[in-house]
């Protein structure tokens, strides 16, 4: 079955700078991958997805890259603010399955 | 403006004792999902339900049960609550399995139910 590496468990950077998340998956037939954002006591929210026909997407500050052949995607976000503070989770899923595998999440720290 | 809309928020079993979790949404998606969070482990798929009538087990289904009488609730049942169930439950739902899009395999989770057992 498919499993999803995410890398940093914790990340802090100060405010403006930019923040990296990087995801592995093993399942080559895998084809959607999207982001979560879970802030404290909240259900995971969809922030930005993509699909494995297209290498980047991009909205405002927040973009992913896919890397089909290294079976990788990443999550960067531009001029953080202390607002992006909160739980960072990775997932893949297949086109022939609705259910998602998530990575164990990445805490990320915005200092201002 | 619903979405998925979760009860208990927070409970408290004693072991052995049993409880159901409510789950629906309004959105009239086919696929209704639950997902455990555990600290430190992200989120592992329990049961799942492609419509009314159909559900299929997830990574971790032991000790839990569920079924799916309508497209809009989505109940999860504990029989015997054992410590290792204590957890953050979420409830989600999709329109399809297709992927992304605005009504494809956006999966749309509630607040959560914090459930403890001891």
């Amino acid at each position: 079955g498919e499993n999803v590496e995410q890398h940093p468990s914790t990340l802090s950077v100060q405010e403006g700078d930019s923040a990296v998340i990087k995801c592995t998956y093993s399942d080559s037939a895998s084809n959607y991958f999207p982001w979560y954002k879970q802030e404290l006591g909240k259900g995971p929210q969809l922030i930005i997805d993509i699909r494995s026909n297209v290498g980047e997407k991009k909205d405002q500050r927040i973009a992913v890259t896919l890397n089909k052949t290294a079976k990788h995607f990443s999550l960067h976000i531009t001029e953080t603010q202390p607002e992006d503070s909160a739980v960072y989770f990775c997932a893949a899923s297949r086109r022939s399955q609705g259910n998602l595998i998530f990575g164990k999440g990445t805490k990320l720290s915005v200092k201002p | 403006n619903a979405g998925v809309t979760q009860t208990p928020k927070f409970r408290i079993l004693k072991i052995g004792q049993s409880m159901t979790l409510q789950c629906a949404q309004d959105m009239n998606h086919n696929y209704m999902y639950w997902y455990r969070q555990d600290p430190g482990m992200g989120l592992k798929l329990i049961y799942y339900s492609v419509g009314a009538g159909i559900t299929d087990k997830g990574e971790v289904p032991n000790g839990y049960n569920v079924s799916r009488s309508t497209t809009e609730d989505f109940p999860l049942r504990l029989e015997l609550a054992a410590p290792s169930q204590t957890s953050v439950y979420f409830c989600a739902s999709s329109y399809s399995a297709a992927p992304g899009g605005a009504s494809g395999n956006t999966i749309y989770f509630g607040e959560g139910s914090w459930l403890t057992v001891v």
